[in-house]
């Protein structure tokens, strides 16, 4: 099946730097979301992303959706403790479908 | 809190037994996705159902079965059960589940442990 790589797979960052994660796949994606997972928790949508092409913000947080279909990156600026959590980039290839998940990136903010 | 409910949220039992999983959709969302999150193999989609009817299937086992009832609430049965079959399992709704603008909303998820 489809898969995607997505990194890095963990961050250890300061308060307040800038954090930057990406996925890749080998084939085409028609949506890339980008979601956050807390402790016991599901996941919970931050940004979706429908054209090849798109930049989509959400306050902090900025999503771009790659030229090729192939790729996606999220952005988070002024990082602040509350980002924590394990962050997973999603793809979806046509409609009626489940989503293929990256393996995520693990976010780590050190005060 | 995403409106997508699921019950129960931590299940223990035995190696070979059966359990059943439920999951109630938001309120007007038609598609119902089960996933299984587990350590070495992240998350993974298990199956789609839209409005009683299976729509796509993922890397579901054939121990594993689920159905959506005339009320949209759906249930994921697994049986036989394994070791390996200790993970997360979370249920996601969508309002169609038929395009690719449609947003899937994840549950709680439950945790099952099999001893």
């Amino acid at each position: 099946g489809q898969q995607l790589n997505q990194s890095p797979q963990s961050m250890f960052i300061q308060e307040g730097e800038d954090v930057s994660m990406n996925c890749t796949s080998s084939s085409i994606f028609n949506t890339w979301l980008w979601y956050k997972q807390e402790p016991g928790e599901g996941p919970v949508l931050l940004i979706a992303l429908y054209k090849a092409g798109e930049l989509t913000s959400n306050g902090r947080l900025t999503a771009q959706f790659g030229i090729t279909r192939k790729d996606s990156f999220l952005n988070i600026s002024a990082s602040i403790p509350s980002d924590v959590g394990i962050y997973f980039c999603a793809g979806l290839e046509g409609g009626a479908d489940g989503l293929t998940f990256g393996k995520g990136t693990h976010l780590i903010i050190q005060p | 809190d995403s409106g997508v409910t699921q019950t129960p949220k931590h299940l223990i039992t035995a190696t070979g037994q059966r359990v059943t999983l439920r999951c109630s959709p938001r309120s007007g969302d038609l598609s119902v996705y089960w996933y299984q999150q587990s350590l070495d193999q992240g998350l993974q989609f298990l199956i789609q159902y839209y409005n009683g009817e299976e729509r796509a299937k993922g890397n579901i086992l054939e121990r594993f079965s689920a159905q959506q009832f005339p009320d949209l609430h759906s249930e994921l049965n697994l049986s036989s059960l394994e070791l390996g079959d200790s993970a997360l399992y979370f249920c996601a709704s969508s309002s169609d589940g038929g395009s690719s603008t449609d947003t899937q909303y994840f549950g709680p998820g439950t945790r099952l442990t099999v001893l």
